[in-house]
């Protein structure tokens, strides 16, 4: 399957631990997307990488969270020192790098944090 | 300020019947429209979209009819069945650096009963 491949699925951490979260875009794709989903909630833009670059982190928090995109390897979500907040469903979508209007993402399967 | 806002939160339609979802936009330099579909456990996988410069667009069951003046665009499923019981999200994309960057509606349960 050469979809967009997240792990760990499910990722429990206790307060004050920290969480990484992983994901490797689909072949061919150098662009890299983070979002946070809630419960009953939409998604929500954290940060967009490409290789060894951080575009646009404007929906990341200031503290705790960094992301980044290696020029070998797969994406990482960092997230220091958890709280209970911070318990969601992380998902990752990759488009390629030639995109343009009408290239669609595609997401992985989502990482959910559970924070005790 | 990119938003989208999606209505209504929760739908139940029988089956057969047509379900309606709508979504409003603010930032008149969006130029993407994909809808989402997201089983539970599962990713949002993308359904149909549409350019602003389309005002409908139909692939089978699913249509999306785009009013670029009022800037809202809707999701129609036509013949509604117990399989499109999932949460639908509407998005907006937006170019940056060559690639897009998607602005996402707070999500639609929809619900078919048999």
């Amino acid at each position: 399957n050469a979809g967009v491949m997240q792990n760990p699925r499910h990722l429990v951490r206790r307060r004050g631990q920290e969480a990484r979260l992983r994901c490797s875009p689909m072949k061919g794709h150098s662009h890299v997307y983070w979002y946070r989903q809630l419960p009953e909630e939409g998604l929500k833009f954290m940060v967009y990488l490409q290789k060894e670059n951080i575009i646009d982190e404007s929906g990341m928090p200031k503290e705790r969270f960094s992301a980044e995109f290696p020029k070998e390897g797969p994406s990482i979500l960092r997230i220091q020192q958890v709280v209970r907040g911070d318990s969601a469903a992380y998902f990752c979508a990759s488009s390629p790098r030639t995109g343009g209007p009408g290239t669609e993402a595609f997401f992985g399967q989502g990482t959910r944090l559970t924070v005790v | 300020q990119q938003q989208v806002k999606q209505s209504p939160q929760s739908l139940i339609v029988q089956k057969g019947g047509i379900s309606i979802i709508n979504c409003a936009y603010e930032n008149t330099a969006f130029d993407y429209f994909p809808w989402y579909q997201q089983f539970p456990g599962k990713g949002p996988a993308l359904l149909i979209a549409i350019r602003p410069d389309v005002s409908e667009k139909k692939e089978g069951r699913f249509t999306i009819s785009f009013n670029k003046s009022a800037k809202q665009f809707s999701l129609h499923i036509m013949d509604s069945q117990p399989g499109d019981s999932a949460t639908y999200f509407c998005a907006a994309n937006s170019i940056i650096q060559g690639a897009q960057k998607l602005v996402f509606g707070q999500g639609t349960r929809l619900t078919i009963n048999p």
